[in-house]
């Protein structure tokens, strides 16, 4: 089946710095990525839609400014967490939907990257 | 707006009995259901998916769901549990109704004890 990759899978960093999240679609083509967050034993909740070639659409409650997301291929979109606070420690998963032809309706997530703000 | 449900919070199932997670959804139009499976400090696996067609939807590890439109439900089934099954399960609900972004329940932890 389809892949997706998330690089990197486990970050730690000091409040304030900014960290960059990489979704890749390995094997297929996606208009479309959406970034989650998970918190401990929760369910994930939808961040935001990312459409190749232009801008994100953010869900409500999530700052834009914070979470940057840049979908500038049809394999890759970035989320950046800017300034990050200890609050923003959580886990952040992608999701990548096939474009055209075969399987359009599923998406495929990412193994997850766990971001931990000291 | 869509919404998926998934009314128990853990599911306890001996090996080899049969299993059942619940799913309940509320959508405008024809619903696009999923089931995934998450372990620990993993990402999401998917499992099966209704879109249309026969409501019984056979899918991976021997899992299966059935669509029930009356009931607006979406339970996922397996007719003989192995401990390895155990895992956090997420119902979804998606499709082009909604912009194809998928809302998730709030998953329900089952645990196959041996």
């Amino acid at each position: 089946g389809a892949v997706v990759s998330q690089h990197p899978s486990r970050v730690i960093c000091k409040s304030g710095t900014s960290v960059k999240i990489e979704c890749r679609s390995l094997d297929f083509q996606a208009t479309t990525m959406f970034w989650y967050r998970q918190f401990p034993k929760q369910s994930l909740m939808l961040m935001a839609t990312s459409n190749e070639g232009s801008k994100a659409t953010y869900e409500q409650g999530v700052e834009k400014d914070k979470f940057l997301i840049n979908h500038a291929s049809l394999t890759l979109s970035t989320l950046t967490v800017t300034s990050a606070h200890p609050e923003d420690s959580s886990f952040y998963i992608c999701s990548a939907r096939e474009t055209g032809g075969g399987a359009v309706d599923t998406q495929y997530f990412g193994p997850g990257t766990r971001l931990t703000v000291l | 707006a869509q919404s998926v449900a998934q009314p128990e919070d853990q599911v306890n199932v001996a090996e080899g009995n049969p299993l059942t997670v619940k799913c309940t959804y509320s959508v405008s139009g024809n619903p696009y259901l999923f089931w995934y499976v998450q372990y620990p400090n993993r990402g999401l696996q998917f499992l099966l998916k209704y879109i249309t067609g026969d409501n019984l939807v056979k899918g991976s590890y021997g899992f299966e769901a059935e669509f029930n439109k009356s009931q607006t439900s979406f339970h996922l089934k397996k007719p003989s549990a192995l401990v390895s099954d155990s895992a956090l399960y997420f119902c979804a609900v998606g499709g082009p109704t909604g912009g194809f972004k998928t809302i998730f329940g709030a998953g329900t932890r089952l645990f196959v004890k041996a």
